[in-house]
């Protein structure tokens, strides 16, 4: 399966300041096939961009991800309130689907 | 609009059975993958099972051989009959839509499954 790890663990920022967050796989992503979701406490997940790069519906595009083959980036150009959450990237181009093992953004 | 309802969950002991329900609307049921992700108490995302809109299924090593993915496409309901649980089992329980382009665009609530003795 291919795995997928996600850094740094957290990621201690103020609002109005700019987050990048890598996903490197243990392989190729078949047709870039990555996701971003963001997870708050006691939430569910919510998809944020799939493809690599596209947003989901009802993103604001402040979320930006980019990046092909092993290596992928999500970047949050100016953090807001709400945006401090864990975020996880996952595969979806080979089966088993796998997650990363988040990234925490934290208030600093 | 698109929902997903997941219900079932609850403590159970340990070598115990339980089903968790997933009731869909909004969608073309049918149409779609279907997917069991869990996350264990302050730990990560884990796909479990995925039943395919052809019917095809595929598991986790960690639950192949004990969980059972199925679905009622004339009930819109997904199901997961999980068998011989562990302690490690224990985990909210999300079903999500899968979709090619989208991966996991939707998801329920979560059911919570607590295995102890």
């Amino acid at each position: 399966e291919i795995v997928l790890t996600q850094s740094p663990g957290t990621l201690s920022l103020s609002p109005g300041q700019r987050a990048s967050l890598s996903c490197r796989a243990s392989q190729t992503v078949n047709s870039n096939s990555l996701a971003w979701f963001q997870q708050k406490p006691g939430q569910a997940p919510g998809l944020l961009i799939y493809a690599a790069s596209s947003r989901a519906a009802g993103i604001p595009d402040r979320f930006a991800g980019s990046g092909s083959g092993t290596d992928f980036i999500l970047t949050i150009s100016r953090l807001e309130p709400e945006d401090f959450a864990v975020y996880y990237c996952q595969q979806y181009g080979t089966s088993p689907w796998t997650f990363g093992q988040g990234t925490k953004v934290e208030i600093k | 609009q698109v929902e997903l309802v997941e219900s079932g969950g609850g403590v159970v002991q340990p070598g115990t059975s339980l089903r968790l329900s997933c009731a869909a609307s909004g969608f073309f049921f049918s149409n779609y993958g279907m997917h069991w992700v869990r996350q264990a108490p302050g730990k990560g995302l884990e796909c479990l099972a995925v039943i395919w809109y052809d019917g095809s299924k595929y598991y986790a090593d960690s639950v192949k051989g004990r969980f059972i993915i199925s679905r009622d496409n004339s009930k819109d309901t997904l199901y997961l009959q999980m068998n011989s649980l562990r302690g490690d089992d224990t985990a909210v329980y999300y079903c999500a839509r899968g979709d090619d382009l989208l991966s996991l665009d939707y998801w329920g609530q979560g059911t919570l499954v607590t295995v102890s003795s």
